[in-house]
């Protein structure tokens, strides 16, 4: 079968580092997406990867290994409004621009 | 603002009403989806229609009824729902682009949602 697998809930501090991982087990590979969802609001789109390595958008960064079916998103000096939920999404079929398998979503509560 | 509407916001239904959701999208898109999110679970994608036509039906139970009279509106009719259907349904857009073929991330924008309720 198809899976998804991240972490329920996380912790961390205000201004630290914090790495939400996210292991997958699909039929084919076509994309890695990380979306972030705040409480009541709509999943917002954070990044893609597609090749193996780590791509950089200021304070968020996602890293991809498809040898070991393994991404985490990694963020950087937290703020309190970095709260929220994290969805990891793989688009598993090379013939389908539209199926998304998803992660149950990793809430991450940030501390003053 | 993502370009993504829903009405309404919340849904309060019993289980022999009839209800629709509306989803209106104006980000040019030629995609349009329906999901439900159940707390602590993954998303469940429920339809997705590719220039108005349905192109993936989840194995979804006969009481939702999508409908899509053109690439920017997207509904959901419902009825006869049972109160395991409580649920967020969120509604997205993409690019779409065909298959086969990745022009750019594709990236799915959604809307607020509509929470439903059925007693």
């Amino acid at each position: 079968g198809q899976n998804i697998d991240q972490p329920t809930e996380m912790t961390a501090t205000e201004g630290a580092i914090v790495q939400i991982n996210c292991t997958y087990q699909t039929s084919g590979f076509n994309g890695l997406f990380w979306y972030q969802q705040h409480a009541g609001e709509a999943p917002t789109f954070l990044s893609y990867n597609v090749l193996d390595g780590l791509e950089e958008k200021g304070r968020f960064s996602s890293f991809l290994s498809r040898s070991k079916g393994y991404s985490y998103l990694l963020l950087k000096e937290l703020q309190m409004k970095d709260s929220a939920s994290y969805l990891c999404a793989v688009r598993g079929h090379m013939d389908s621009n539209y199926q998304l398998i998803w992660g149950a979503g990793t809430k991450l509560i940030i501390k003053p | 603002e993502t370009g993504v509407t829903q009405t309404p916001r919340h849904l309060v239904m019993g289980m022999t009403n009839k209800k629709s959701l509306k989803c209106e999208q104006h980000l040019g898109h030629n995609a349009m989806y329906w999901y439900k999110q159940s707390a602590k679970k993954p998303l469940e994608l429920m339809f997705v229609y590719n220039f108005k036509e349905q192109t993936e039906n989840n194995s979804v139970p006969s009481r939702f009824s999508p409908e899509c009279p053109n690439s920017s509106h997207l509904f959901l009719h419902l009825h006869t729902l049972q109160p395991e259907d409580s649920a967020l349904y969120l509604c997205a857009s993409s690019q779409g682009g065909g298959t086969g073929e990745i022009r750019n991330y594709n990236e799915q924008f959604f809307g607020p949602g509509t929470r439903l309720t059925v007693l």
